[in-house]
């Protein structure tokens, strides 16, 4: 089965600078690759997902990128800010296969004043 | 729209006890799935049902039964617990026929004496 393996487990950036946090997946049939942001305490939510046939995708601060050779995505965070302070969760899915959606282990991310 | 929603918050069993925690949607989404989220652990997917009448196994689904009836309910049954089920359990349903954004449950938080 897809397994996705995330880092790194914890960041920690001074605010204003960039962070970049980085998934891979294995199962290369996998195409449809969001990203989770959980705030303490809070359920996580999508900030940004990414499809197979497009190698990059940005909304503001944000942009994700995927490499389908390699098997590889990530998250892009520019000029961070104390409100970006959270986990991070990347995922993998088949979408129209079989559906279900593997989570990477997460990264918490530390944004230093 | 309430969502979402998950039933109990907060719930401490003993060991060998067995219960069912509920989780509801109201989006008329046909995709629902259990995560159970642990420190260093990430979200694993523990069941997924693409559509009433039809569920499949996760990465961790032993331990655990569940039923779609409707399309709106997809309780989790515990059949025996244990503490090594002492986690942090979200629903989440998503319509795979408009986009793939999977939307999280409160989440409920079991103790397993």
């Amino acid at each position: 089965g897809e397994n996705v393996e995330q880092h790194p487990s914890t960041l920690s950036v001074q605010e204003g600078d960039s962070a970049v946090i980085k998934c891979t997946y294995s199962d290369s049939a996998s195409n449809y690759f969001p990203w989770y942001k959980q705030e303490l305490g809070k359920r996580p939510q999508l900030i940004i997902d990414i499809r197979s046939n497009v190698g990059e995708k940005k909304d503001q601060r944000i942009a994700v990128t995927l490499n389908k050779t390699a098997k590889h995505f990530s998250l892009h965070i520019t000029e961070t800010q104390p409100e970006d302070s959270a986990v991070y969760f990347c995922a993998a899915s088949k979408k129209n296969r079989d559906d279900k959606i593997i989570f990477g282990k997460g990264t918490r991310l530390h944004i230093l004043p | 729209n309430a969502g979402v929603t998950q039933t109990p918050k907060f719930q401490v069993l003993k060991t060998g006890q067995s219960m069912t925690l509920q989780c509801a949607q109201d989006m008329n989404h046909e995709y629902m799935s259990w995560y159970r989220q642990d420190p260093g652990m990430g979200l694993r997917l523990i069941h997924y049902s693409v559509g009433a009448g039809i569920t499949d196994q996760g990465e961790v689904p032993n331990g655990y039964n569940v039923s779609r009836s409707t399309t709106e309910d997809f309780p989790l049954r515990l059949l025996s617990a244990a503490p090594s089920q002492t986690s942090v359990y979200f629903c989440a349903s998503t319509s795979t026929r408009i986009s793939y954004e999977q939307y999280f449950g409160p989440g409920t938080r079991l103790t397993v004496t």
